[in-house]
């Protein structure tokens, strides 16, 4: 069974472009999160989907951040315009239907603004 | 608001000897997780703990939940250089994952 895929697995930007990080699930989990890991701090939070609707985005850091996972299938994670304090590694994990069971994460993408 | 403790940061042993990685968490948890991450690569699910007194073990490593303490812990026993990673417990509250800041761990020949 394929695990959680990331793309890409590095983009480096300069300030103010856009870049879009995508994470294709598990197949069959209705169940997607975000996380990023920046610099030197804990992995946290962004949001979670189920299926295509978006059940918790308490994360987001601001609004330059737009997720979509169109079709309940992959997601996006679209940063316009990008800061320097982006720059960090934006993780993707996906669970079971009932979202009790164990998350599974993908590599991660690293995003360094410069 | 869930927060999550992990001590020790950086970890470096040797090999053959024995440690324990503790992790506290502020408040009530549905249930908490160990991940393993190698550098570059996915975390890696460990360990499940569900209820107060869990214990879990798979080979070198085994963990366990004190829900009246707050605290789970990773023991590591008889080191060897495979274990060197990053450690880091989750606790899950709602349907996110609240995490500690890693243990790196090192263990040396």
């Amino acid at each position: 069974e394929a695990g959680v895929t990331q793309f890409p697995s590095h983009s480096v930007i300069e300030k103010g472009q856009t870049v879009t990080l995508r994470c294709d699930p598990i197949s069959g989990h209705d169940n997607l999160y975000w996380y990023r890991r920046v610099m030197g701090k804990e992995i946290k939070f962004l949001l979670h989907f189920v299926k295509e609707s978006k059940q918790d985005e308490s994360g987001m850091p601001n609004n330059r951040f737009l997720a979509e996972r169109t079709g309940g299938t992959y997601s996006t994670l679209k940063v316009q315009p990008a800061e320097l304090e982006d720059s960090g590694v934006y993780f993707c994990a996906s669970s079971q239907p009932s979202g009790l069971d164990t998350q599974y994460f993908g590599p991660g993408t690293r995003l360094t603004v410069l | 608001e869930l927060k999550v403790e992990q001590n020790p940061l950086f970890l470096s042993m040797q090999e053959g000897k024995n440690y324990t990685i503790y992790c506290n968490y502020s408040t009530t948890s549905d249930r908490l997780y160990w991940y393993r991450q190698d550098p570059g690569k996915s975390l890696e699910s460990l360990f499940v703990l569900l209820s107060n007194g869990a214990v879990k073990q798979e080979g070198r490593l085994m963990a366990s939940l004190d829900t009246k303490a707050r605290l789970s812990t990773l023991h590591i026993t008889a080191a060897v250089h495979d274990l060197s990673a990053t450690y880091f417990c989750a606790a899950f509250l709602g349907s996110r994952l609240t995490f500690g800041e890693g243990t790196q761990l090192t263990v040396n020949p």
